[in-house]
């Protein structure tokens, strides 16, 4: 079956705009993970959701960014005002009742 | 505040050797430990994951041990080819209801034809 899909795959953007990045996990997956993963930083988490429950912001780096899944599937990060440090690979990951976590292939967000 | 280290960074060796890498984490309060695999420009694979309860796991020419009141784990890749390389990852995933993965930074491994 399908797995975990992102777009787009790469991203190049200039300081200050705002972009968007999605994420469809496996169908049926109820929770949906992101992850971003920067030279020097590791990976690191930002934002998961479970179902119809609040997400878990905690690893949010600012309030620039946001995340948002519609109907409990299809999931979309916001960077505004994006700034060159927010340069890196933004991975996704969904899990259903298991705890092995299955990722995207990522987008590489590059800001000028 | 949890952290995961792994050692070496990276590794080089020849085909057919049976190798470690190794992973420690500071804080044992776990709910379980994953592996990861990593091939460039790629995602992320599972190889293998541990529960808390648990001491190894096995899949093929893999082995990951827990030793969760040291804070280590080890994957051991028995007899290797060169398409074992990739960067391996481990990672914990936090107790008390917690969800998300804290990673570590990953071995770099070549396995040299």
């Amino acid at each position: 079956g399908a797995g975990v899909s992102q777009s787009p795959s790469n991203k190049v953007t200039e300081k200050g705009k705002d972009v968007e990045l999605r994420c469809d996990p496996i169908s049926g997956h109820t929770a949906l993970y992101w992850y971003r993963q920067s030279l020097g930083q590791g990976l690191e988490f930002l934002i998961y959701f479970q179902g119809n429950s609040a997400p878990d912001k905690s690893g949010l780096p600012s309030d620039r960014f946001s995340a948002e899944r519609t109907g409990g599937s299809v999931s979309t990060l916001t960077i505004q005002r994006t700034q060159q440090e927010d340069s890196a690979v933004y991975l996704c990951a969904s899990t259903n009742l298991g705890d092995t976590q299955y990722f995207g292939p990522g987008t590489r967000l590059t800001v000028l | 505040k949890q952290e995961v280290t792994q050692i070496p960074a990276a590794l080089s060796v020849p085909e057919g050797e049976n190798l470690v890498l190794n992973c420690s984490f500071t804080d044992s309060a776990i709910y379980n430990l994953q592996w990861f695999r990593q091939d460039p420009g790629k995602g992320l694979t599972s190889l293998l994951l541990i529960q808390s309860s648990q001491r190894e796991q096995t899949s093929g020419r893999l082995n990951a041990s827990l030793d969760k009141s040291s804070g280590r784990s080890t994957l051991y890749i028995a007899a290797s080819q060169p398409g074992d390389s990739a960067t391996y990852l481990c990672a914990v995933k936090l107790g008390g209801g917690a969800q998300k993965l804290v990673f570590g930074q990953g071995t770099r491994l070549t396995i040299n034809p």
